[in-house]
């Protein structure tokens, strides 16, 4: 069975700090693997997009990795800010039209 | 990317009624659209696939009589919640793309909740 699983379930960071989200995925055969950032209330947005050859690739102060051999992958937010506040969703493609979701994390950043 | 659509934002009904909530693609001719249903704290899970002009493929569990689904052109889909529930309350979440197996562009989504 396809799976995705996310951690930490949710995290609390102080603005400015650096936090790295963890995806750890099942999905066979892979194609893709995108994380995605979902305010509350709104529909998911991508941030990234990696093919099993990238290992990293960066969207401003979103960073993720990928490693397909132990097929995990991580999102870091560097010097987070207010507006990062958001749910952040590992999304994995097996190449067909059925995304595997994982659970996401709720990053809360304070002031 | 492409411009998703939904409407309403959010929809407040009372048990046994029918909803439809909209979907459209702005700017992108949609030859594929999803609909989603997320649960507070929960994965998206995938309801339907509907392609224009065809019929929707219900995912398993999924009762095709209660959603319906029409995709009546490249840029329009709706979903019916027809005799709506309170177990019906949830976040709805249309996505677009141009085929199977495409990047999938999502919308905003509509917050059902029915008393």
């Amino acid at each position: 069975k396809n799976q995705v699983e996310q951690s930490p379930q949710s995290l609390i960071i102080l603005e400015g700090k650096n936090c790295t989200l963890q995806c750890n995925y099942t999905v066979s055969p892979f194609s893709n693997l995108r994380w995605y950032k979902q305010d509350t209330g709104r529909g998911p947005v991508s941030l990234t997009i990696m093919t099993f050859s990238e290992n990293t690739k960066s969207n401003g102060r979103y960073t993720a990795t990928l490693d397909a051999d132990t097929k995990q992958s991580s999102l870091h937010i560097t010097a987070s800010q207010l507006s990062d506040s958001a749910s952040y969703i590992c999304v994995v493609s097996a190449g067909d039209y059925k995304l595997s979701f994982g659970a996401g994390t709720t990053v809360t950043v304070r002031a | 990317g492409a411009v998703v659509s939904q409407h309403p934002s959010r929809v407040i009904c009372k048990s046994g009624t029918s909803v439809k909530i909209e979907c459209r693609s702005l700017d992108f001719q949609a030859t594929t659209m999803f609909w989603y249903r997320q649960f507070p704290k929960q994965s998206l899970m995938l309801m339907a696939t509907s392609n224009e002009g065809s019929k929707a493929t219900y995912e398993q569990g999924v009762e095709k009589d209660k959603f319906l689904i029409n995709h009546a052109s490249l840029t329009l889909s709706t979903l019916t919640v027809t005799s709506a529930h309170p177990e019906d309350s949830s976040f709805y979440i249309c996505s677009v793309s141009r085929g199977l197996g495409n990047e999938q562009f999502f919308g905003p989504g509509t917050r059902l909740t029915v008393l």
